[in-house]
């Protein structure tokens, strides 16, 4: 059973502009989370997908948003980057909506903003 | 408001030693708890995780935590290190009622295992 899988791995990205990140979650799996992981902040959680609705979201501006696909894929997008965004991005997958599933993370995309 | 928090940062210890990597919770409802590991450049991988079936969960690689309501602590412990357990450990719990999969991490305890 494939993992969870996350592209691009890795990419750079200039200040002002936009970049869009995709999960693909391990099949079955409907919940989809993502998480952004700095030096400085440690690991956040950004907002979580279940059958394609938000259903949590984390403390961050507007310019972070996502979306979740019938296939339960997601995509999350982060508008107008500032130098501060430059993080390593987690998605997660779970396989309901129950607490205390286990979730399982991707390897992450790297993202640098110059 | 949920919280994790990680005693030491760094934790150094001889191959073949006890590892202990502490980490008490805050929660005003019963947590889920979770511990994964992050190698260099990698993501995370759940090493155990406690949803109130047992006090004493065992996980991957010989690793193994206690809940212990009464301290609200999940400290992971390892009998005896291995060179491959050097990385970085989070401590995890799930954010509230309703909290689905919200996780809250500590800070994260870095683990080194020297020869």
């Amino acid at each position: 059973k494939a993992g969870v899988t996350q592209t691009p791995r890795y990419l750079i990205k200039t200040r002002g502009q936009q970049v869009t990140l995709s999960c693909s979650p391990i099949s079955g799996h409907r919940s989809v989370s993502w998480y952004q992981q700095t030096p400085g902040q440690g690991l956040q959680f950004l907002f979580e997908y279940f059958s394609e609705t938000q259903r949590n979201k984390g403390n961050f501006p507007g310019r972070f948003s996502g979306r979740q696909f019938s296939n339960s894929r997601s995509e999350m997008n982060v508008s107008t980057l500032e130098l501060g965004d430059s993080a390593l991005y987690l998605c997660a997958s779970s396989p309901d909506g129950s607490s205390g599933n286990t979730i399982y993370f991707g390897e992450g995309s790297w993202l640098t903003v110059v | 408001a949920q919280s994790v928090t990680q005693l030491g940062s760094h934790v150094s210890v001889s191959e073949g030693a006890l590892v202990l990597l502490r980490c008490n919770y805050s929660s005003s409802v019963p947590p889920y708890l979770f511990w994964y590991v992050q190698y260099p450049n990698q993501g995370l991988q759940l090493l155990l995780k406690y949803t109130s079936a047992a006090t004493l969960v065992k996980g991957i690689n010989g690793f193994e935590a206690e809940f212990k309501k009464s301290e609200t602590s999940f400290h992971l412990t390892k009998p005896s290190a291995h060179m491959s357990d050097a990385a970085e450990y989070f401590c995890a719990v799930i954010s509230g009622t309703g909290g689905y999969n919200k996780l809250i991490f500590g800070a994260g305890t870095r683990l080194a295992v020297h020869p």
